[in-house]
């Protein structure tokens, strides 16, 4: 069956713009993770999600991250006035249960971001 | 919060050999361990995971330890194939998300 699929997978984004990454989660899975991969680091926790309720938004960076989750499948992640740090991978992941962190986490391919 | 360590960051290894790989947790609490690899271009996909009611957990060439005591559970991956090289991350569960270690890069040589 599908897995998680994330668009676009390739961003170049002038410093000073906007950016919007979607996620479709495995069809039915209950919770939803956003990460964020540095060059030759491990994936760093960014938000969750349960159905359509942010649970948990403690490792978005600053107040220019924005995640929501409407309808409790497709994820949008919106990053404001990018800046260069902001350059990496995003990743998305689904579980199906609410039990969040001790179920399977099946991942996207990423959005690679550039900001330039 | 939760830290995990993981090392070594980079293994060489001829084709057929073993190769290990080790993590340490910092949170007495993490009571799922995941592992991850991860090739290039692409995300993370599980491999194997262990869950803290069980020591030691195999699947054909692969197989994971844990030592809730000691705070550290290991990745095993023997008669290696050139198929195996990527990038492997070891993950802690923390109460609603993952944290992972910084990486291993696995080279196996033909």
């Amino acid at each position: 069956g599908a897995g998680v699929s994330q668009s676009p997978r390739y961003k170049v984004a002038k410093r000073g713009q906007d950016v919007a990454l979607r996620c479709d989660p495995i069809s039915g899975h209950v919770s939803l993770f956003w990460y964020q991969q540095a060059l030759g680091q491990g994936p760093e926790f960014l938000t969750y999600f349960q159905n359509e309720a942010q649970l948990d938004k403690s490792g978005l960076p600053s107040d220019r991250f924005f995640a929501e989750r409407p309808e409790g499948s497709v994820s949008t992640l919106k990053i404001q006035r990018t800046q260069q740090e902001d350059s990496a991978v995003y990743l998305c992941a689904s579980s199906l249960r609410a039990s969040g962190n001790t179920d399977t986490q099946y991942f996207g391919p990423g959005t690679r971001l550039t900001v330039l | 919060g939760e830290n995990v360590e993981q090392h070594p960051s980079t293994l060489s290894v001829q084709e057929g050999d073993s190769a290990v790989i080790k993590c340490t947790y910092s949170d007495s609490a993490s009571n799922y361990f995941p592992w991850y690899k991860q090739e290039l271009g692409k995300g993370p996909q599980l491999i194997i995971d262990i869950r803290s009611n069980v020591g030691e957990k195999k699947d054909q060439r692969i197989a994971v330890t844990l030592n809730k005591t000691a705070k550290h559970f290991s990745l095993h991956i023997t008669e290696t194939q050139p198929e195996d090289s990527a990038v492997y991350f070891c993950a802690a569960s923390s109460p609603d998300k993952l944290i992972f270690g910084t990486g291993t890069r696995l080279q196996v040589f033909p």
